[in-house]
């Protein structure tokens, strides 16, 4: 399966503590993308890495890529309890450029 | 509020013509991004946002270029339309506050490459 998998499934931190979160995956990928979804919400887009791309910043938002391990690792600095919400991997494959395939998604819990 | 607005609604354009589609948001969201949409398939990421001043390829970029001077706007310009281009473009904004990561999509752009 393409899908990519996180681990762990579920994680809870004291705010101001770091998350990290990683997603594998088992075929060659043309990008990798970071999503999160509040209980009860849609997708929302968070951070795209290519598959050139060995890391990623977005304001509080760290993303490494490792093509040869075939992972990646979506690390949280500084968390807020409104980063509580379920963070999923995406991926688009090398061999097909539509679909995104996503992962079954980490559960994050960020404790005041 | 209008909330996210996208002009025009439809638009045919001949191969090689360049325009600009319109996005403007009301909401003081700093995440901004540009989907299409073509049939069978679900949203692609073309271009995003994170604040003014700073912007970021998607998945689909190539053909696109994008801008973001202020807050409120989130042009994106097709330098040299081809049919391949002809979709459903949509612009969406993160909400924040109450409504955090919720995201609010415009009505979409139209588009033909003839």
């Amino acid at each position: 399966s393409q899908q990519g998998e996180e681990d762990p499934q579920a994680l809870s931190i004291q705010e101001g503590e770091n998350a990290t979160m990683n997603c594998s995956y088992k075929t060659s990928i043309n990008n990798l993308q970071w999503y999160r979804q509040n209980s009860g919400r849609g997708l929302v887009h968070l951070i795209l890495i290519r598959s050139n791309e060995r890391e990623k910043h977005s304001g509080r938002l760290r993303v490494t890529l490792d093509t040869s391990k075939k992972s990646s690792s979506l690390l949280i600095t500084a968390s807020r309890a409104a980063d509580t919400a379920s963070y999923f991997c995406a991926l688009i494959s090398s061999g097909s450029a539509r679909q995104l395939t996503f992962g079954s998604g980490t559960q994050l819990t960020v404790l005041p | 509020n209008a909330g996210v607005t996208q002009t025009p609604k439809f638009q045919v354009l001949k191969t090689g013509q360049s325009m600009t589609l319109q996005c403007a948001q009301d909401m003081n969201h700093e995440y901004m991004s540009w989907y299409r949409q073509d049939p069978g398939m679900g949203l692609r990421l073309i271009h995003y946002s994170v604040g003014a001043g700073i912007t970021d390829q998607g998945e689909v970029p190539n053909g696109y270029n994008v801008s973001r001077s202020t807050t409120e706007d989130f042009p994106l310009r097709l330098l040299s339309a081809a049919p391949s281009q002809t979709s459903v473009y949509f612009c969406a904004t993160t909400g924040q506050g109450s409504s955090h990561n919720e995201q609010f999509f415009g009505p979409g752009t139209r588009l033909t490459v003839l």
